[in-house]
């Protein structure tokens, strides 16, 4: 089977930065995604890695060591609006749907 | 917007209740995708179409029958539900089911059972 984890809960300051991890277990892992989902709201894709290292797409960073079965997001210049559940979400190889994690809820506070 | 469409948003139901969730999108995608989201567990997978085609089932009970008429449209029916059945009921699309597709969703039904 597979599995995902990820902290339940992350509070951080206004301004600041903060790492989200997510360790997996699978078989014929291919990918590692993150979403973003806001109270009441869909989950919407933020970022995917396929290979080791980092991935820029402005204040937010996702990294992936294949060899550790970990990846983390990254948040900088914390926002208030960035306050969300965030899941780690694992693709496999063979046209397989995506496998989520139990999300890391954030609160960002001032 | 999302791109993903479900209705209705909410939706109080009886446990001797039919009714059904639908869901649409006109991204283009071939893949559509029914989870289910409770409190403090991972998004469950329920059942996948592709290019209107059920590939997978997730042992889900009886008592939830999907329908893809189309690839823009997606249906979840319901009947004779139970309390534990209360949750937010997500549709997603993707271009194809594959590995690096990303994928789009809903903002969900939330589904109470009483």
């Amino acid at each position: 089977g597979q599995s995902l984890e990820q902290p339940s809960e992350v509070t951080a300051v206004e301004g600041a930065i903060v790492q989200i991890n997510c360790t997996y277990q699978t078989s014929g892992f291919y990918g590692l995604s993150w979403y973003q989902q806001h109270d009441g709201g869909a989950p919407t894709f933020l970022s995917y890695n396929a290979l080791d290292g980092l991935e820029e797409t402005g204040r937010f960073s996702s990294f992936l060591s294949r060899s550790d079965s970990y990846g983390y997001l990254l948040l900088q210049e914390l926002q208030m609006k960035d306050s969300a559940s965030y899941f780690c979400a694992v693709s496999r190889a063979g046209n397989t749907p995506l496998v989520f994690g139990k999300g890391t809820r954030l609160s960002v506070i001032a | 917007e999302t791109g993903v469409t479900q209705t209705p948003r909410h939706l109080v139901m009886g446990m001797t209740n039919k009714k059904s969730l639908k869901c649409e999108q006109h991204l283009g995608h071939n893949a559509m995708y029914w989870y289910k989201q409770s409190a403090k567990k991972p998004l469950e997978l329920m059942f996948v179409y592709s290019l209107e085609e059920r590939v997978e089932n997730n042992s889900v009970p009886s008592r939830f029958s999907p329908e893809c008429p189309n690839s823009s449209h997606l249906f979840l029916h319901l009947h004779t539900l139970q309390p534990e059945d209360s949750a937010l009921y997500l549709c997603a699309s993707s271009l194809l089911q594959g590995a690096n597709y990303g994928y789009t969703f809903g903002s969900g039904t939330r589904l109470t059972v009483v």
